[in-house]
């Protein structure tokens, strides 16, 4: 079956820019992660949805954002884009709550470069 | 916040095992560890987790201490395609604000 799908694979934007990236989770899964990922923080927690609803937080300020549809599908945005913000976003899903199952599904992530 | 410890690097010949260590001394009882690997340029890919027996599947054995105070990930027989950056992750529970957190891993070269 098809894996985890993120799109776009890469973006530019400026500072001050806003951006929202797509992740398609695998068929069946309802929960989806998100993560950040840079060379000098590694893999950093944003939010977590389950059934449309954030279900867990990460310590990220409110111009990180997230929602997900009623097909699990999941969109993540960045309002007001910083030169700190340059990273790879990872989206995982899973059948259930990552915490209850433990073994999330990755996508290959969208790498996003502030100017 | 990560709750455990692991060397930043690691080397080991091919075709020999690849014992990764991981401290996670303030784990609660209920909490399971979690092991992780990320292939340079790939989304991380899930190994393998354990509660407090030892676990072993396809792609590796866990070792977890009687104390879970720490665990080690064997790969019996590295290969080349094994060089990663290996995370080990225990669930972090804060006010019912439960989450997987990963910390910085250790990057494995498997050395030829």
């Amino acid at each position: 079956k098809a894996g985890v799908t993120q799109t776009p694979r890469y973006l530019i934007k400026t500072r001050g820019q806003q951006v929202t990236l797509s992740c398609s989770p695998i068929s069946g899964h309802r929960s989806v992660s998100w993560y950040q990922q840079t060379p000098g923080q590694g893999l950093q927690f944003l939010f977590e949805y389950f059934s449309e609803t954030q279900r867990n937080k990460g310590n990220f300020p409110g111009r990180f954002s997230g929602r997900q549809f009623s097909n699990s599908r999941s969109e993540m945005n960045v309002s007001t884009l910083e030169l700190g913000d340059s990273a790879l976003y990872l989206c995982a899903s899973s059948l259930v709550l990552a915490v209850f199952t433990g073994e999330l599904f990755f996508g290959e992530g969208s790498r996003l470069t502030v100017l | 916040d990560a709750k455990t410890t692991q060397p930043p690097s690691m080397d080991c010949a091919e075709g020999r095992a690849a014992n990764l260590p991981c401290n996670h001394s303030t784990i609660s009882g209920n909490e399971y560890v979690y092991w992780y690997r990320q292939i340079h340029s790939q989304g991380p890919q899930y190994i393998i987790h354990g509660l407090k027996n030892n676990e072993t599947n396809e792609m590796a054995s866990l070792i977890i201490t009687e104390d879970r105070k720490s665990s080690t990930l064997i790969l019996p027989h590295a290969t080349l395609r094994d060089t990663a950056v290996y995370y080990c992750i225990v669930r972090v529970s804060n006010f019912g604000n439960e989450k997987l957190t990963f910390g910085t891993g250790t990057r494995l070269t498997i050395i030829p």
